[in-house]
Formats: C-alpha cells, structure tokens, sequence
C-alpha cells in the first residue's frame, strides 16, 4: 500500500527562520514520483517540485530545498530565510510510475504560520 | 504554461439543485483529469479520474451518480452534483494531466460549494 505521513500539523516560525518540512513515505514500488505542492490561503495548489525514484541528488530553487533519502524513505523540505508569503499548507504527495492512472497519493499537510 | 482554471470559484445553492463545476486546460492538452473534495483543514481526497472520451473511474465510497463526470475533450472536464444536500459543501478541485507530460498534475483554484 502506499501511504505519505507528514507527522508535523502545524509549525510557527518567525520570518527570516529556516524551517524543514517532513515527508515519510511508503510504497512497494521500485519506480515513483515524489511532489510538493503549496496551498496558500486562496486555496488553489501550486506544484513545487516533482522527484522521480532514480533520482537521489538534492534541489535547490533559491530559498527552497529538498532532501531526497531512500534508505529513509523521507523527501523534506526546507525553505531558507522564510517570508510571511510562505504561509501556507503544504502537501507532500507519491505516485506510482508510468502506472495507469499516476493518482497522487497526498499526505495530511503541514500548516506553517511565518510571523513577521 | 499548464494552466488549468476552474469555473465557477464560488457557489451557493439551495438543497436539492443541481450544481456544473467545469475544469479546463487551459494551454496543454489532458487526456486524463481527476477530481478532488478537501474538506476544512484536510488533505485532498480523490473522488475520480476522468479519461477523455470514456467514462470515469471513480473512488470507493464515491456515488457516480451523485457525482456526475463528463470529460468531453481533451481540454475540458465537468463535475456535476446532482440533488445537491448540505453535506455535499466543500471544496472540489481538479486537476489535470499534461499528455505530453505524463508525470504531474496541475492544480486548478478550487471551487467552494455551500448548499443551503
């Protein structure tokens, strides 16, 4: 079965903070993607990075980070000197390979409140 | 690129009407599009898949008929509610599946739906 656990709810920081997001994931798949998608407050997602199984090297995109480990089936996400605008929920997600359907399996979301 | 918008963004209607919320690529073409209800402060829960051109595949636990999925072309895909109750109010986002680009979905803005 697969299943994305994102074990933080919510986190506050004050902005300038670094802060890492978590990202747990289980599949039986050999080959998958691994998204990030952010949720403002408007509510429409936005697709931040997709991360297929071959592909361990880390990301960087200006104050956005992400840390891919198989051997610990995690994909965290980190943003560097945060801003009040990256107040969101964001959504960690899997999905299996090539596979019929590609459904996105989301994980519960983390809420994170930057505080000027 | 891969716009997908969402109309309409908010709707009000009284307990037993009928509610059309169309999904649209707006530059790409998607020959699958999957619909999604997340209620308040909750992850996104898949309701279907709608394949252009053929019926929909929908969730366990999701009522066909209540939820009604035409995916007419490769550009466009409705929902509809039929005989709408007070606990169909959500939030229904789509999304869609680029065809030249098989691996990620992109998210239209959601449309709030409150039956009275």
């Amino acid at each position: 079965a697969q299943k994305v656990t994102q074990a933080q709810t919510e986190i506050s920081v004050v902005e300038k903070e670094d802060v890492t997001l978590d990202c747990v994931y289980e599949t039986r798949d050999t080959t998958y993607y691994l998204f990030w998608y952010k949720q403002p407050p408007s509510g429409e997602l936005v697709f931040l990075i997709r991360r297929n199984s071959f592909d361990e090297q880390n990301e960087i995109s200006g104050r956005y980070s992400w840390n891919f480990q198989k051997s610990t089936s995690s994909f965290n996400f980190t943003i560097t000197a945060s801003q009040v605008v990256d107040s969101a929920v964001y959504f960690c997600a899997l999905s299996n390979y090539g596979g019929a359907t590609n459904k996105l399996i989301f994980g519960t979301g983390t809420l994170l409140a930057v505080q000027p | 690129g891969a716009v997908v918008s969402q109309h309409p963004s908010r709707v009000i209607c009284k307990s037993g009407t009928s509610v059309k919320i169309e999904c649209r690529s707006l530059d790409f073409q998607a020959t699958t599009m999957f619909w999604y209800r997340q209620f308040p402060k909750q992850s996104l829960m898949l309701m279907a898949t709608s394949n252009e051109g053929s019926k929909a595949t929908y969730e366990q636990g999701v009522e066909k008929d209540k939820f009604l999925i035409n995916h007419a072309s490769l550009t466009l895909s409705t929902l509809t509610v039929t005989s709408a109750h007070p606990e169909d109010s959500s939030f229904y986002i789509c999304s869609a599946r680029d065809a030249g680009r098989l691996d990620t979905q992109y998210f239209g803005p959601g449309t709030r739906l409150t039956v009275l």
